[in-house]
């Protein structure tokens, strides 16, 4: 498709529940990158995929924290046990080179 | 050390005046790109203009341009004529050729008053 597109748009979890993101890239954009923005005015850079391969993991939280990009899937983000501090509003970006990157409209996740 | 200072949280700007939001970065790298985006009230980051590091001439696209000073690590976004519709949080990102992230500044809130 011509734009990222990320389900659900909102989603509700009670705590310790399992919270599951999707997201699929722009056709052709071999690059995909996961934020987590909290408040307004911060974006915290999670994961990157380049294909199917973890290119950069360094933003995530590991025990808790998954994502996949596999071939002919919506590349995901799995959060297992969520916590209070993990509702947020969770971005997929894609880029073709890894230079401009098209943000998906996000996630809002609440966990209550 | 912060990779990406913008140091206004927020700004006013009457219609039709143009208006600079400040963003200073740090890198050691020699290759990098200077973004911004723009994220209005309903949430979605639209991307707004790129800067290469090794661009000798500043980026611009319609209103927007990138005022670039490569020594000063600065890459302020320029608005030009602004618009009703400009107000929104504006966001400054880095891009590092080493692990392939973005790095964004804390934002600007911008507001155009009629």
């Amino acid at each position: 498709g011509e734009e990222v597109a990320q389900t659900p748009k909102h989603l509700v979890r009670g705590e310790g529940q399992k919270a599951k993101l999707y997201c699929a890239p722009i056709k052709g954009h071999s690059y995909v990158f996961w934020y987590q923005q909290v408040l307004k005015n911060e974006f915290k850079f999670l994961i990157s995929f380049q294909n199917e391969n973890v290119f950069d993991e360094t933003g995530m939280p590991k025990e808790r924290f998954s994502a996949k990009c596999l071939p002919n899937s919506p590349c995901s983000l799995e959060i297992q046990a969520t916590k209070l501090e993990d509702s947020a509003v969770y971005f997929c970006a894609s880029s073709l080179w890894g230079n401009e990157q098209f943000f998906g409209p996000g996630t809002r996740l609440t966990v209550l | 050390a912060q990779k990406i200072t913008q140091t206004q949280p927020g700004m006013f700007v009457q219609e039709k005046e143009a208006v600079t939001l400040d963003c200073t970065y740090d890198t050691s790298d020699q290759s990098y790109g200077l973004f911004w985006y723009k994220q209005p009230s309903s949430g979605e980051m639209i991307f707004l203009i790129y800067q290469g590091s090794y661009d000798e001439q500043n980026a611009t696209e319609g209103r927007y341009s990138l005022n670039f000073q490569k020594a000063r690590k600065s890459a302020n976004l320029v608005i030009s004529a602004s618009q009703l519709g400009d107000s929104a949080m504006y966001f400054c990102a880095m891009r590092e050729p080493t692990g392939n992230q973005f790095y964004f500044g804390t934002g600007t809130s911008l507001t155009v008053i009629p």
